[in-house]
């Protein structure tokens, strides 16, 4: 069974501090997605990396891809408020149209 | 454009009936994937259709749970005698097609409550 670990569960953090998410497999995605998601409504695409190595960034994010393809991880850089949610890794194992989700990282970002 | 729809957005059933949730993809999407999520958990796979056929069915829990999509479109997760344990938000999305490159598109949801 291919897995997602994510790390850490659950992050509480002052406005301004920076994190890093962690989304872990012993199995090789093609690819991995980023999702973010708010109480009530569902997950968001941040972004998705393809290559080995990649580095993506979006404003105050940066997602990076593990060079062997089993790993990937989410930098915010001077957390704010508004970036309060669920984060989710996600992937389609062994090339499949199935998509898995990780366990998710919940972020408190306190003002 | 319009997003994926899913109704009802909640629904309150007593343990044994049946149930069935709604989902309305976006328009020209090939691929709708149904999940599960607990509070604070990310969404769990159930089964995903590419067009009318359940190209993977295998999160589905037991065979109280099944889904169809009878016109490639439109998609109802049908849940018999309900347990407590069933529970959860119920989540669709939809994709162009069920491709690694593909993004998925989410309903809001409908959060099923099994008394």
């Amino acid at each position: 069974t291919q897995l997602l670990e994510q790390s850490p569960q659950f992050l509480s953090i002052q406005e301004g501090e920076n994190l890093t998410v962690y989304c872990n497999s012993s199995s090789v995605f093609s690819s991995l997605q980023w999702y973010r998601q708010e109480p009530g409504e569902g997950p968001v695409l941040l972004v998705t990396v393809v290559t080995g190595g990649e580095v993506k960034k979006l404003k105050r994010l940066t997602f990076q891809f593990g060079d062997a393809r089993k790993d990937s991880s989410l930098h915010i850089t001077a957390a704010q408020p508004g970036d309060t949610g669920l984060y989710l890794c996600a992937g389609h194992p062994s090339n499949t149209g199935k998509l898995i989700f990780g366990q998710g990282t919940t972020l408190q970002v306190k003002p | 454009g319009a997003g994926v729809s899913q109704t009802p957005s909640n629904k309150v059933t007593e343990k044994g009936k049946y149930v069935e949730l709604r989902c309305d993809p976006i328009s020209g999407h090939t691929a709708l994937y149904w999940y599960r999520q607990s509070l604070g958990q990310g969404p769990e796979f159930l089964i995903y259709f590419q067009g009318t056929g359940a190209a993977d069915d295998s999160g589905l829990p037991n065979d109280r749970f099944f889904a169809v999509r009878p016109e490639g479109s439109v998609s109802t997760l049908k849940i018999q005698r309900t347990e407590r344990g069933d529970s959860a938000v119920y989540l669709c999305a939809s994709s162009l097609r069920s491709s690694y490159n593909s993004p998925l598109h989410f309903g809001n949801g409908t959060r099923l409550t099994v008394t």
